[in-house]
């Protein structure tokens, strides 16, 4: 495979649930982001990870967990979320963390939270 | 802070007819800009950046786009547009000084019809 996947494509879940959302990338690359975009907003950054390091959150609330066991794969551990938790989260990665390296993105996991 | 403004939500142009999407930013240097599609159950694909120099750029899939300081702008244009084309567009603007993050506009959606 090449390029950024991401796992599953849909979910739905309660809001009592636990699920992970997974994301590989196949590039090489050292830096990796959680984006969200939900409907009437713009894409938001979640999280970046670099070098395995988490470099930045943005205010996510605690609900959400990231995890980067390596730089080639990422998680985004979900629990009791919100309805307004419904989006599509998109993975992307970069050569290095400078935002001048191109961001490549994975399809996304589209989210539904009942 | 950085921000971008996509002025258009929605834009239906005919198949063959020429295509612009305006996009306008805000950030108290040069910024980098980039312009991304985004096809329907896909992530991001990027068309196009812009750093420094000439400020007509050509990207993929026959895009181009022009840097215009005077106006805080980074239009979006393409001479000719084929059905394949159809996708939702998004300007982005990112910064070093801004902690290297990509802040995107709203999105443009473009339809096109036959």
């Amino acid at each position: 495979e090449t390029g950024v996947t991401q796992t599953p494509r849909h979910l739905v879940m309660g809001m009592t649930n636990k699920k992970s959302l997974k994301c590989e990338q196949h590039l090489g690359h050292n830096a990796m982001y959680w984006y969200k975009q939900s409907a009437k907003k713009p894409l938001e950054l979640m999280f970046v990870y670099s070098l395995e390091e988490r470099v930045e959150n943005n205010s996510v609330p605690s609900r959400f967990s990231p995890e980067c066991p390596n730089s080639s794969h990422l998680f985004l551990h979900l629990h009791t979320l919100q309805p307004e938790d419904s989006a599509l989260y998109l993975c992307a990665s970069s050569q290095d963390r400078p935002v001048t390296d191109t961001q490549y993105f994975g399809p996304g996991t589209r989210l539904t939270v009942l | 802070a950085q921000s971008v403004t996509q002025p258009d939500i929605h834009i239906t142009v005919s198949e063959g007819a020429s295509l612009e999407l305006r996009c306008n930013y805000s950030y108290g240097a040069t910024p980098y800009l980039f312009w991304y599609v985004q096809s329907p159950g896909q992530g991001l694909q990027l068309l196009l950046k812009y750093f420094s120099g000439d400020t007509l750029v050509q990207g993929i899939k026959g895009f181009e786009a022009e840097f215009k300081r005077s106006q805080s702008s980074f239009n979006l244009r393409k001479p000719s547009v084929h059905w394949s084309d159809a996708a939702e567009y998004f300007c982005a603007v990112g910064a070093r000084a801004a902690g290297n993050k990509l802040t995107f506009g709203g999105g443009t959606r473009v339809l096109v019809k036959p």
